[in-house]
């Protein structure tokens, strides 16, 4: 069954640090990996994804991940983080054949910005 | 264009009542997939619905259910409410045009249900 291992439940940065956020996966075929971005009150948004091609991926708000095969790893970085960053972060993934639309997420990380 | 919308915002409901969700995808999609987030089991799919079919579901009991409209629209039902049952769901559209790739899902403000 997929699952997906979120390292560390609450992150802190202070403002303009790196922001790393963790995310490994199980599974037996290439997954379609994502990051999902919920603020308060909100539903999801999709912050980056990778389905196939180059395994560096660029999303919104200056956030990248990188897909490692090997590591079974899409581990989520920010450069500088800023106050607006502060929300909880899931990775989440689609095996195939589970379903196109069925997306397994990890427990989520909150992240803390201070300035 | 408009984005998902769910109906109502915030329910309370009390133990043993049922209760019904609804929400309307982006105009044009026709795959609808439901979410329940709770602080101890997070994120977990619930079903999806495309044209008027559920074609995917999750691990929950019958008391969960759901159905979908020709207008793609849908509502997820819960019967015989139980404490647990407090989360917020969440639905999520796509354009669901193929079971064979993966089609981008967009998620609503989801429904706060809060069961006494």
């Amino acid at each position: 069954a997929q699952s997906v291992t979120q390292l560390g439940s609450h992150v802190s940065v202070s403002e303009g640090a790196l922001v790393l956020l963790r995310c490994n996966y199980s599974s037996s075929v290439p997954p379609y990996l994502f990051w999902y971005v919920q603020y308060p009150n909100q539903g999801l948004q999709l912050l980056l994804k990778y389905t196939t091609g180059a395994t560096l991926v660029k999303g919104i708000n200056g956030f990248e991940a990188e897909f490692k095969k090997s590591e079974t790893s899409f581990h989520l970085t920010k450069p500088s983080a800023h106050m607006s960053d502060a929300a909880e972060y899931f990775c989440a993934v689609i095996s195939p054949s589970g379903g196109y639309n069925k997306l397994i997420f990890g427990a989520g990380t909150r992240l803390a910005v201070h300035p | 264009k408009a984005g998902v919308t769910q109906t109502p915002r915030y329910l309370i409901k009390t133990r043993g009542q049922q209760v019904t969700l609804s929400c309307s995808p982006i105009s044009g999609h026709r795959s609808v997939s439901w979410y329940q987030q709770t602080p101890g089991q997070g994120l977990q799919f619930l079903f999806e619905y495309f044209s008027e079919t559920q074609r995917n579901k999750g691990n929950f009991p019958g008391r969960f259910s759901g159905r979908q409209f020709s207008n793609s629209r849908s509502e997820m039902n819960v019967s015989t409410l139980e404490l647990g049952d407090s989360a917020l769901y969440l639905c999520a559209s796509s354009q669901g045009l193929a079971t064979s790739s993966y089609n981008e899902q967009f998620f609503g403000p989801g429904t706060r249900l809060t069961v006494l």
